[in-house]
């Protein structure tokens, strides 16, 4: 099993260019979830998803837009890059079939760099 | 706001130690998980712990969850230096979503 897959592992834009990142996860889960990590901090929730073609803003959602057309993938779009958004960017996706019981399944992360 | 917070920061101990860290966190919730990330890599799901559970164990891992005080701790026992990692716990409040804390550096020196 794959689990959770992010492409690309790493990227690097110029400010004001746009980009997707790509989540897929194999485990037929229904709630994905997009996350950015600082250095030295834990993880912020940018955008989540309850299931296929649903998605709700999260803790830190300015300067993100996302889609989920199918349910194995969550996708986290850049419009506008800017060197604020550097960062490792996190990819998770856990069942919604007790979910008070089941965590979170992560990737091993994008690291994005804008100059 | 981060939900969680851990303490300490950092924490650095010979193998075989003990390693205890701690996790508070400020409203009610229906689970609390403790994760461990390696460098530059995701995070790994250790222990989950329910509202209504008070310790939990799993291998070298301890959990314990006081509601009343709205903390958490874990307890890694004859530590490795492989279980240097950073570690987060993360509280669940509704459907699907958990908020993580900042974590807990862990070196352990071989």
């Amino acid at each position: 099993n794959a689990g959770v897959t992010q492409t690309p592992k790493f990227r690097v834009l110029k400010t004001g260019q746009s980009m997707t990142l790509l989540c897929a996860q194999d485990m037929n889960h229904e709630y994905m979830y997009w996350y950015r990590q600082d250095p030295g901090m834990g993880l912020r929730l940018i955008h989540y998803s309850v299931g296929e073609g649903t998605t709700a803003k999260g803790e830190v959602p300015d300067g993100y837009n996302v889609s989920r057309l199918k349910k194995q993938n969550f996708l986290l779009g850049l419009e506008s890059a800017a060197p604020s958004q550097t960062s490792v960017y996190f990819c998770a996706s856990s069942p919604h079939l007790g979910w008070e019981n089941q965590p979170q399944h992560f990737g091993d992360g994008t690291r994005l760099s804008i100059l | 706001s981060q939900q969680g917070e851990e303490d300490p920061q950092a924490l650095s101990i010979q193998e075989g130690e003990n390693a205890t860290m701690n996790c508070s966190y400020k409203t009610s919730i229906n689970n609390l998980q403790w994760y461990r990330q390696n460098s530059g890599r995701g995070l790994v799901h250790l222990i989950l712990i329910r509202s209504n559970e008070r310790e939990k164990h799993s291998g070298r891992l301890r959990v314990t969850l006081d509601t009343s005080k709205k903390s958490s701790s874990l307890l890694i026992t004859a530590s490795r230096a492989a279980d240097t990692a950073s570690y987060f716990c993360a509280t669940n409040t509704n459907a699907g979503k958990s908020t993580f804390g900042d974590g807990t550096t862990l070196t352990v020196k071989p």
